[in-house]
């Protein structure tokens, strides 16, 4: 069946760093990836997405790549901000699934000054 | 902000008892789902729906039921809570099939004791 996995956590980074977040996925077919955040006490919001290889999705100054080859879609920031810290999820959705998303564990990110 | 909205917010019950759990939304989206949050697992979908009394399982779907009588509320029921569905609870809803964004509500975060 389809799966994600996301590097472990709690992330830990001083404000202005550079961030990776690693998104490997195993699913059939040519997915849709997605990159959810999750800030504390609320709901899930998207915050990128790609539908088909080498597509480069990006928002926020976040960005991540669709590479088919490496089945990765790894979350990438220049300089991270303390707005920034949050659970970010990584979740794949198929083609007439029915828009349904599998998740990966997520990924805590805190930023300090 | 789509409009979803999810009742209650929080609910404490003990082990034995029903309970419901309701989503409504004001977007008139087609599809709309039912997630459950814990820790080291992500979200994982307990059932989804993809119209007016048209319901499927999700992969965590063994103690759940749903309902779906008009668009906007879909409702998951617990017929007897067990300590292990305590979690929170996430719906979300989407408008077609395929790569859409998935829209969540703030969550309900349900105690059994």
């Amino acid at each position: 069946g389809d799966s994600v996995t996301q590097m472990e956590g709690p992330v830990t980074l001083s404000e202005e760093a550079f961030l990776t977040i690693n998104c490997t996925y195993t699913a059939t077919g040519y997915p849709s990836l997605f990159w959810y955040v999750q800030y504390p006490g609320e709901g899930l919001q998207l915050l990128l997405k790609a539908t088909k290889a080498d597509d480069k999705g990006s928002n926020k100054g976040f960005e991540a790549t669709y590479r088919k080859e490496t089945t990765s879609f790894h979350l990438e920031k220049g300089s991270v901000q303390v707005s920034d810290s949050a659970v970010y999820f990584c979740a794949l959705s198929r083609t007439g699934t029915a828009s349904k998303l599998t998740f990966g564990t997520g990924t805590r990110l805190q930023v300090t000054l | 902000d789509a409009g979803i909205t999810q009742s209650p917010r929080h609910k404490v019950t003990e082990t034995g008892t029903p309970v419901t759990l309701r989503c409504h939304q004001t977007e008139n989206h087609r599809y709309m789902y039912w997630y459950r949050q814990d820790p080291g697992h992500g979200l994982r979908l307990i059932h989804y729906s993809y119209g007016v009394k048209d319901t499927d399982k999700g992969e965590v779907s063994d103690g759940y039921s749903v309902s779906r009588s008009k668009t906007e509320d879909f409702l998951l029921t617990l017929e007897s809570a067990t300590s292990s569905q305590t979690s929170v609870y996430f719906c979300a809803i989407s408008d077609t099939s395929g790569d859409n964004e998935q829209f969540f509500g703030p969550g309900t975060r349900l105690t059994v004791l």
